[in-house]
């Protein structure tokens, strides 16, 4: 069990350009989830993935916000025209079905800055 | 928006001490989580409690809830430095898609 990966862990980027995050799940998990967590704040909900299809997306994904899964396995979080108020740190985690209570298992991150 | 209120928001003991941090939320759940997480990285699943539970051990920790009052706390046993770390307690979304919602956090230091 190598866990939940994400890569980059750390982007800092000009406001206007797009950015792209990858999160690896692990192997067996069939949900994956995408959280933002901005300074001094637990997570937000984001998004949600059931292999490969997109099931619920938050109000606070915006149309700038895209998400993938294209083979059910690992998936992309990119971000369109990135604002400063972007700049927080983007969490992947997953589960499976069978999770007890549906635990969620989390990547480390990756901590986007926007100037 | 945010279901959990992690009260209080900072704690900072001696090492040895216990740490006790309580958790507030405003539906009804069918179970209670707790996380951790260190500085600057991802969380950690600590331990799951069941709306029918009331109290459940794991190692150093204890935690409670009362669905009566929508609250829960976690104990930390005979911290160490180790244990420094914010401390989240999550819920279910209502929505059914086993999406959480987290508290604010509590801060925990552990002096050595």
């Amino acid at each position: 069990d190598t866990g939940v990966s994400q890569n980059p862990r750390h982007k800092i980027t000009k406001r206007g350009q797009n950015v792209t995050f990858r999160c690896d799940p692990i192997s067996e998990h069939n949900r994956l989830y995408w959280y933002r967590q901005t300074l001094g704040q637990g997570p937000e909900f984001l998004t949600y993935f059931q292999n490969e299809a997109q099931l619920e997306k938050s109000r606070l994904l915006s149309d700038r916000f895209s998400a993938e899964r294209p083979k059910g396995s690992f998936s992309t979080l990119e971000i369109q025209r990135t604002e400063q108020g972007d700049s927080a740190m983007y969490l992947c985690a997953s589960s499976t079905v069978e999770s007890r209570g549906h635990t969620q298992y989390f990547g480390p991150g990756t901590r986007l800055t926007v100037l | 928006s945010q279901q959990g209120e992690e009260d209080p928001q900072a704690l900072s003991i001696q090492e040895g001490e216990n740490a006790t941090m309580n958790c507030s939320y405003k539906t009804s759940i069918n179970n209670l989580q707790w996380y951790r997480q260190n500085s600057g990285r991802g969380l950690v699943h600590l331990i799951l409690i069941r709306s029918n539970e009331r109290e459940k051990h794991s190692g150093r920790l204890r935690v409670t809830l009362d669905t009566s009052k929508k609250s829960s706390s976690l104990l930390i046993t005979a911290s160490r430095a180790a244990d420094t770390a914010s401390y989240f307690c999550a819920t279910p979304g209502q929505t059914g898609a086993n999406n959480l919602f987290f508290g604010t956090g509590t801060r925990l230091t552990v002096i050595p």
